[in-house]
């Protein structure tokens, strides 16, 4: 069974600092690897995506880092602020499938 | 609000039954995903319809069926509910392939 191992499974960070979430997968098929966020009550939400050509990728406070060679990659929130509270779920792409971490709970307080 | 609407909202029902789920895609969007997603699984690929056609399956059980319909909507069919299908179920759409996912607001499936 394909897999992706997301951790921690909850994180509780001070406003102002920074959250680092991982995940590990297992497939190197996997071509397309994004980060969703979900609020309570909604519905995942597309965060940012990296494919494994590119080591990095920055969009405002959020950043994923790849390495292909360790099969990991991770989230990272500068400037964590209360409105960042929310479930993050890694993901992993290959043939139209997603296949998802855990999920991290994140809480972030002022 | 991602585009995607699925109704309805809130579902409860007893042991046995049969519900059906809808999910009308984003404008344009030719592939419909469906999730479950519990406490104790995460979030979990169930089905895939690309143009009215099946083209992925995941960990969809017997009991569950899916199609989708000319007008690009689609429907979950789940039928003699267990006390373990309660869950809440995401559709999913995008233009083409995996990539961009849109995720719905769920329907919240309650079997009793």
């Amino acid at each position: 069974q394909q897999q992706v191992k997301q951790s921690p499974q909850s994180l509780i960070v001070q406003k102002g600092g920074i959250s680092i979430i991982n995940c590990a997968y297992e497939n190197t098929a996997f071509d397309y690897f994004p980060w969703y966020q979900q609020f309570p009550g909604k519905g995942p939400a597309l965060l940012i995506a990296i494919r494994p050509d590119v080591s990095e990728k920055k969009e405002g406070r959020f950043t994923i880092s790849f390495n292909k060679s360790a099969k990991q990659f991770s989230l990272h929130i500068m400037d964590s602020q209360p409105g960042d509270s929310a479930t993050y779920f890694c993901a992993a792409s290959k043939n139209d499938k997603l296949i998802f971490g855990t999920g991290t709970r994140l809480q972030v307080f002022p | 609000d991602s585009g995607v609407t699925q109704t309805p909202k809130h579902l409860i029902t007893a042991t046995g039954q049969r519900v059906t789920l809808r999910c009308s895609p984003r404008s344009g969007d030719l592939s419909v995903y469906w999730y479950q997603q519990s406490l104790d699984q995460g979030l979990q690929f169930l089905i895939q319809y690309y143009n009215g056609e099946e083209r992925a399956k995941g960990n969809i059980l017997e009991r569950f069926s899916a199609q989708q319909f000319p007008d690009l909507h689609s429907e979950l069919n789940l039928s003699s509910l267990e006390l373990g299908d309660s869950a809440l179920y995401f559709c999913a759409s995008s233009p083409r392939t995996a990539y961009e996912q849109y995720f719905g607001p769920g329907t919240r499936l309650t079997v009793t």
